[in-house]
């Protein structure tokens, strides 16, 4: 079936250096790509988001980069900074006008940033 | 303010019980989602409404329940029958269900006695 693998599972950054965490998926139809930050014990948090007519989107220290014919987006935050240290998803979705609704997550990255 | 509630923080069950979870919104969502997270993993959906009087069933909805009888207000009912519901359990709504955006309560972690 259908699924998003993302990579990976943990991973562990110096402040002010970079991250990447990276998501493959494997339904042809998912057309939105959604980042989301969950902080202990919280719900997820959308932080930045990128449609199939889009290659790249950036928002301050945050993008995201997708591409379609690989299947697979990527997240990059620059100058990490402690507060950023929290677990982040992807996701891959897909609306019943293309074939029925799904959005489907990945298993998250734990990310750590120290000072 | 605007948001999703869910309530409560913490629900304990004991065995053979019932227990519901309560999840609201007040953004005027048509979709509303009931999402389990199990530790170091992803979130596996249960059910989504797409509108109200309406539900449909998620990827692991053996054992639990819903109801949609009004647009803000999509309670989780978790039955005698679901075997393992330790859990945290999140709730989330869209403007609608063409894969827009979901927003998230703060969830609901449910313990075992």
């Amino acid at each position: 079936g259908e699924n998003v693998e993302q990579h990976p599972s943990t991973l562990s950054v110096q402040e002010g250096d970079s991250a990447v965490i990276k998501c493959t998926y494997s339904d042809s139809a998912s057309n939105y790509f959604p980042w989301y930050k969950q902080e202990l014990g919280k719900g997820p948090q959308l932080i930045i988001d990128i449609r199939s007519n889009v290659g790249e989107k950036k928002d301050q220290r945050i993008a995201v980069t997708l591409n379609k014919t690989a299947k697979h987006f990527s997240l990059h935050i620059t100058e990490t900074q402690p507060e950023d240290s929290a677990v982040y998803f992807c996701a891959a979705s897909r609306g019943p006008v293309t074939g029925g609704f799904k959005t489907i997550f990945g298993a998250g990255t734990r990310l750590f940033v120290k000072a | 303010d605007g948001g999703i509630t869910q309530s409560p923080k913490y629900l304990f069950r004991k065995e053979g019980q019932n227990v519901t979870l309560s999840c609201e919104q007040n953004l005027n969502h048509d979709a509303m989602y009931w999402y389990r997270q199990d530790p170091g993993q992803g979130l596996r959906l249960i059910y989504y409404s797409q509108i109200v009087n309406d539900f449909q069933k998620g990827d692991i909805a053996e054992g639990y329940s819903v109801s949609r009888e009004k647009k803000e207000s999509f309670p989780l009912t978790v039955t005698s029958a679901q075997k393992n519901p330790t859990a945290f359990y999140l709730c989330a709504s869209s403007v609608n269900d063409r894969g827009e955006t979901q927003y998230f309560g703060p969830g609901t972690r449910l313990l075992v006695l």
